[in-house]
């Protein structure tokens, strides 16, 4: 089964912006949504982003989400310390009637 | 408040069978998708299964296909995933995943894990 593509890391110091790509296909990317996962040390995942681009409450609105074509891309803004954890996209794949996970990026903030 | 808790998990020989088990509360869990989802000691996550809520839809990622049976029990708002022919491959933490609007990619609320372990 296929997966989705991310840079295995990220890097950016405290204050600045990050982007994080996610790269699939019109079976996945391209016709349905993409959620974005975010992991701590130590910690189970916690949703991001759903449905492309919508925040779940809670989540501060320096954590954006878009798309364009085949890809998409998370970016975050006004890094802080606390950000650093691993970054995972999703999505359902219609051909391979699967969910397509992003294989993570590990942000470090500098 | 939402809660999922896994439990089953543990050591188990290769070509073994474990069966895990996710408790919800919280929510009406017979309205909802579930998901089990892993991920390998220090590797990325990797999808595993979903369920629709009725139970009467299923669908498993490649590498668990003929192996792994999802399953459901709304009377008792618990989630199941019964584990066969387990190998190393499988060794992982196993999270158990509330689905909100009807997708199956769209994980809101997550348990803590269980860990299993396939090894000799």
């Amino acid at each position: 089964q296929s997966v989705l593509t991310q840079p295995p890391s990220a890097s950016e110091t405290p204050g600045q912006r990050v982007t994080i790509s996610c790269s699939g296909s019109s079976s996945n990317i391209r016709n349905n949504y993409v959620y974005w996962y975010q992991q701590l040390p130590g910690t189970a995942p916690k949703l991001l982003i759903y449905r492309t681009n919508e925040r779940p409450s809670g989540v501060p609105d320096r954590f954006s989400g878009s798309k364009s074509g085949t890809s998409a891309s998370l970016a975050i803004s006004g890094l802080r310390s606390e950000d650093e954890g691993d970054y995972y996209c999703a999505a359902w794949d219609d051909r391979q009637s699967a969910v397509l996970l992003g294989g993570g990026t590990r942000l470090t903030v500098l | 408040e939402v809660q999922l808790l896994e439990s089953g998990g543990g050591s188990v020989q290769p070509g073994g069978s474990l069966r895990l088990s996710c408790a919800a509360s919280g929510f009406s869990f017979s309205s909802y998708v579930m998901t089990w989802v892993r991920q390998a000691p220090g590797k990325g996550l990797e999808w595993v299964s979903g369920i629709s809520g009725s139970g009467t839809i299923t669908y498993y990622a490649d590498s668990v296909k003929g192996r792994f049976t999802i399953s459901r029990d709304n009377s008792k708002n618990t989630l199941y995933l019964q584990m066969n022919s387990l190998g190393a491959e499988d060794t992982a933490i196993y999270y158990c995943a509330k689905g909100e609007g009807g997708s199956y990619a769209y994980w809101d609320y997550w348990g803590p894990g269980t860990l299993v372990s396939a090894s000799s």
